[in-house]
């Protein structure tokens, strides 16, 4: 089944602590995206790559970090730097160059303690 | 930048009566404009998309209506179940570079 794997779905972490989300997706799409969503809100972009080796910040990238070393995975990292962490983490993929369907992971619910 | 603004924030009707979300935006660029449902603790999945050569979309209870000139599109749901009960997206975007700006969702309650 083609689709996009988020890892993992719930994570803790202590204040002053970095932390990965993985995000996986074998649709050979180009781009990729992660959004952040907060309750009563909509989708904030943090981050987001067209190809491999390169990617763009969004509105709200600051206290976030990513990579893009193969074409299939799209890592956030949640560094210490950002404020207010606590959020729902979703990962998305399209076809670059091309508008259509958005497809995203389940997504990593992410809790600071 | 694009800005989308989507109203109401939460809607409740009776199952079976009709609900209509509305969005605007503010980039005459923008060309594509989908709807996402999300149901509760699931990813966002796209329902019905429209661009912007066409003025209205049909798929069985749901339509989708686009005003260029007034830019603001709306969502119409028609013999509303208890399973139409999410948070509805809508998004706007143009062709350069695939990003879409969303709008601030709707959560849709429908009673039975």
């Amino acid at each position: 089944d083609g689709g996009i794997t988020q890892s993992p779905k719930y994570l803790f972490r202590k204040e002053g602590q970095n932390v990965t989300l993985s995000c996986e997706q074998n649709l050979n799409h180009d781009a990729m995206y992660w959004y952040r969503q907060d309750p009563g809100q909509g989708l904030r972009l943090i981050y987001y790559s067209q190809i491999v080796n390169d990617f763009q910040k969004g509105d709200i990238a600051e206290g976030y970090s990513v990579s893009r070393e193969k074409k299939e995975s799209f890592p956030l990292t949640v560094t210490s730097a950002q404020k207010n962490p606590t959020a729902f983490y979703l990962c998305a993929s399209i076809i670059s160059g091309r508008t259509g369907e958005l497809f995203f992971g389940e997504g990593s619910r992410l809790t600071v303690l | 930048g694009e800005n989308v603004e989507q109203h109401p924030s939460t809607l409740s009707v009776q199952e079976g009566d009709s609900a209509v979300i509305k969005c605007t935006y503010s980039d005459s660029a923008s060309n594509y404009f989908p709807w996402y449902k999300q149901e509760l603790g699931k990813r966002p999945q796209l329902i019905i998309d429209i661009r912007s050569n066409v003025g209205e979309k049909k798929d069985q209870r749901i339509a989708v209506t686009l005003n260029k000139t007034a830019k603001h599109f709306s969502l119409h749901i028609t013999e509303t179940q208890p399973e139409d009960s999410a948070v509805y997206f809508c998004a706007a975007s143009n062709n350069a570079g695939n990003m879409l700006t969303f709008g601030g969702g709707t959560r849709l309650m429908v009673k039975p």
